[in-house]
């Protein structure tokens, strides 16, 4: 049964730092792996999307990279803004998992003006 | 395309009342995910259709619940005689296939008293 690690559960950094986020995942048998942001109260909303064939993907300020035979992935933020801060969260869709996205429990970013 | 709409945004209801939720996915996605998210957890999943089959449901969901999809559309989630436990967001998700993203709704918060 896969299961998602993030670690920190919470940061918080001064504005325009440079900041990674780490997800980690028991078996490397994985079709994909997602970022997600989640605003409080709100839905998910997909930032990156990572084939288990990939190594990384980018998006503006925002990096992931995967590494599957040591099962860990990170999101890099660059030049962190006060409208960074937010729950990010990474899933993990695996064979064998009923389809389904096994998400890990987030890390709360807060960025201070 | 609105992306995945879901209503509605918020329930409050009595314990022991049913309750129903709506999905309406991105128009041409055939995979449609209901997930249940609890304070400071990530997503659990419900259940999964693909069109209109319900091809699969997690353990989590017990008697109580039941999804449809009716001509692989919309989907209802309803949950009958309410419990306290049931407090939670609703998410809906849907995607084009299992290498693509998965997009969410904004959710449904249920509060059952």
């Amino acid at each position: 049964k896969q299961e998602v690690t993030q670690i920190p559960a919470a940061l918080s950094v001064p504005e325009g730092e440079n900041l990674v986020l780490n997800c980690s995942f028991t078996d490397s048998a994985i079709y994909n792996l997602q970022w997600f942001r989640q605003d409080p109260g709100k839905g998910l909303t997909s930032l990156l999307l990572i084939q288990s064939s990939q190594r990384e993907q980018t998006s503006g300020r925002l990096n992931a990279s995967l590494d599957k035979s040591s099962g860990r992935s990170t999101l890099y933020i660059a030049a962190s803004q006060p409208g960074d801060s937010a729950t990010y969260l990474c899933a993990v869709r695996s064979p064998g998992e009923n389809n389904d996205m096994r998400f890990g429990a987030g890390t709360r970013l807060t960025v201070k003006p | 395309d609105t992306g995945v709409s879901q209503d509605p945004r918020h329930k409050i209801t009595k314990r022991g009342q049913n309750v129903t939720f709506r999905c309406d996915p991105i128009s041409e996605h055939n995979r449609l995910y209901w997930y249940r998210q609890t304070l400071g957890q990530g997503p659990e999943f419900l259940t999964y259709f693909q069109n209109e089959a319900q091809l699969e449901k997690s353990r989590l969901l017990s008697d109580r619940f039941s999804a449809e999809r009716p001509k692989g559309s919309f989907s209802t989630l309803e949950i009958q005689r309410t419990e306290q436990g049931d407090s939670a967001m609703y998410l809906c998700a849907s995607s084009f296939s299992l290498s693509e993203k998965l997009f969410f709704g904004s959710g449904t918060q249920l509060s059952v008293l």
